[in-house]
């Protein structure tokens, strides 16, 4: 079936540094959405894109949906501690439910 | 008050053995999932329920059965466990199936088939 692919799988980066996470499709997407999980918790909804070429912020993450609607991006500046966890990108590929991404595990040293 | 919430949250039990896990969901949605997330934290989607009509079954073994008995409800029954069912099972529900409806997780049922 269709997937959607995240890269990098991990990122391990010093308290302070930038963050990215991608995620790619095959096809072309009607929204996607990205979710945040804690370690030893579960994912949260932190935001839903929808138009293309679309880029919103909320404090130091920005988010950002491709032209062609294929893929998109999270990036957070200046990382700290409490931005630990697996950020998941998830869409909708045409089955009436959410397809996730394979997630990128973030780990930031202090 | 939890919006999604399950039972059990930790769950360790012998193979062979059938388990239940029990979701309900307090936001009046229409629509809710199985969710497996596996070691390497990949979430896959089990089951999906809209007002009590299954409208997605994956490809998973028939031993996981699930039930809605109303809107709110999502069992899911495990039979004659397995070590490979050991995972992190996630209840969750939106209010429709459809595209772009934000999804709510319960906080996780943890399964280890020892």
């Amino acid at each position: 079936g269709q997937q959607v692919m995240q890269i990098p799988q991990y990122q391990h980066v010093q308290e302070g540094e930038d963050f990215t996470t991608y995620c790619n499709s095959s096809t072309t997407l009607s929204n996607i959405q990205w979710y945040k999980q804690r370690p030893g918790g579960h994912p949260v909804f932190l935001i839903q894109l929808v138009k293309s070429g679309e880029v919103k912020k909320q404090k130091r993450l920005t988010f950002q949906f491709g032209e062609a609607k294929k893929n998109s991006s999270l990036h957070i500046t200046a990382t700290q501690t409490t931005d630990v966890g697996t950020y998941f990108c998830a869409a909708d590929t045409g089955r009436r439910a959410l397809t996730f991404g394979s997630g990128t595990r973030l780990q930031v040293q202090p | 008050d939890t919006a999604v919430s399950q039972t059990p949250k930790y769950l360790v039990t012998q193979m062979g053995n059938d388990k239940s896990i029990k979701c309900e969901q307090n936001l009046g949605h229409d629509t809710m999932y199985w969710y497996k997330q596996d070691s390497k934290k990949f979430l896959k989607i089990m089951f999906s329920y809209n007002n009590k009509e299954l409208i997605i079954n994956e490809t998973v073994p028939n031993r996981f059965s699930p039930k809605s008995p109303d809107k709110a409800h999502l069992n899911l029954h495990i039979n004659s466990l397995e070590l490979g069912d050991s995972a992190v099972y996630f209840c969750a529900s939106s209010q429709v199936p459809i595209s772009g409806n934000t999804i709510y997780f319960g906080e996780g049922s943890w399964l280890t088939v020892v």
